[in-house]
């Protein structure tokens, strides 16, 4: 069974720090892995997704990577601002299957 | 593209009550929806998978008399609550993949739902 791990569990940091974000998960046959914002009260934002065969993915100023046989995953933010104070999630598929298995997500507070 | 509504965004009701969620791709049609429920400060958990036209398929623990879900149509799906209890309450969000959007899951803004 999957399982998904993210560490920190919260993190504050100030305005303009860069920060990486884990990902860990138990069973490395995965074909992509998602990475997720929600803000309280709200539901998810997609903001990057990594397929199987890719090691990263950008989009603006975050970077995420992907080790699939270390099950592993990192989300890094840079030049980060209040606004990306949120919940971030990382999710994967269970097995071959299309259903998403989350973990707890980690909590960011960026301060001004 | 690949907007995914969910309505209402919060309802309060009376233990006992039914209260019906609905799904809506905007933009795409829906041949798969999921609906995942997230208590606070945890993680979301798959709570079914439907397909329109065919009976939703339940994860291990969720009990599909309570939380029946109907996938009518390509771009709607409806989690009714029957019978809602105080531990009910909890953050409900639907998913929404098809289409050109085939290999990822969008997801909705979820409805927040209090049993009082």
């Amino acid at each position: 069974k999957q399982e998904v791990t993210q560490i920190p569990a919260a993190l504050s940091v100030p305005e303009g720090e860069n920060l990486v974000l884990n990902c860990s998960f138990t069973d490395s046959a995965i074909y992509n892995l998602q990475w997720f914002r929600q803000d309280p009260g709200k539901g998810l934002t997609s903001l990057l997704l990594i397929q199987s065969s890719q090691r990263e993915q950008t989009s603006g100023r975050l970077n995420a990577s992907l080790d699939k046989s270390s099950g592993r995953s990192t989300l890094y933010i840079a030049a980060s601002q209040p606004g990306d104070s949120a919940t971030y999630l990382c999710a994967v598929p269970q097995g071959g299957s299309e259903k998403l298995v989350f973990g707890k997500g980690t909590k960011l507070t960026v301060n001004p | 593209g690949a907007v995914v509504s969910q309505h209402p965004s919060r309802v309060i009701c009376k233990s006992g009550t039914s209260v019906k969620i609905e799904c809506r791709s905007l933009d795409f049609q829906a041949t798969t929806m999921f609906w995942y429920r997230q208590f606070p400060k945890q993680s979301l958990m798959l709570m079914a998978t439907s397909n329109e036209g065919s009976k939703a398929t339940y994860e291990q623990g969720v009990e599909k008399d309570k939380f029946l879900i109907n996938h009518a149509s390509l771009t709607l799906s409806t989690l009714t609550v029957t019978s809602a209890h105080p531990e009910d309450s909890s953050f409900y969000i639907c998913s929404a993949r098809g289409g050109w959007y085939n290999n990822e899951q969008f997801f909705g803004p979820g409805t927040r739902l209090t049993v009082l």
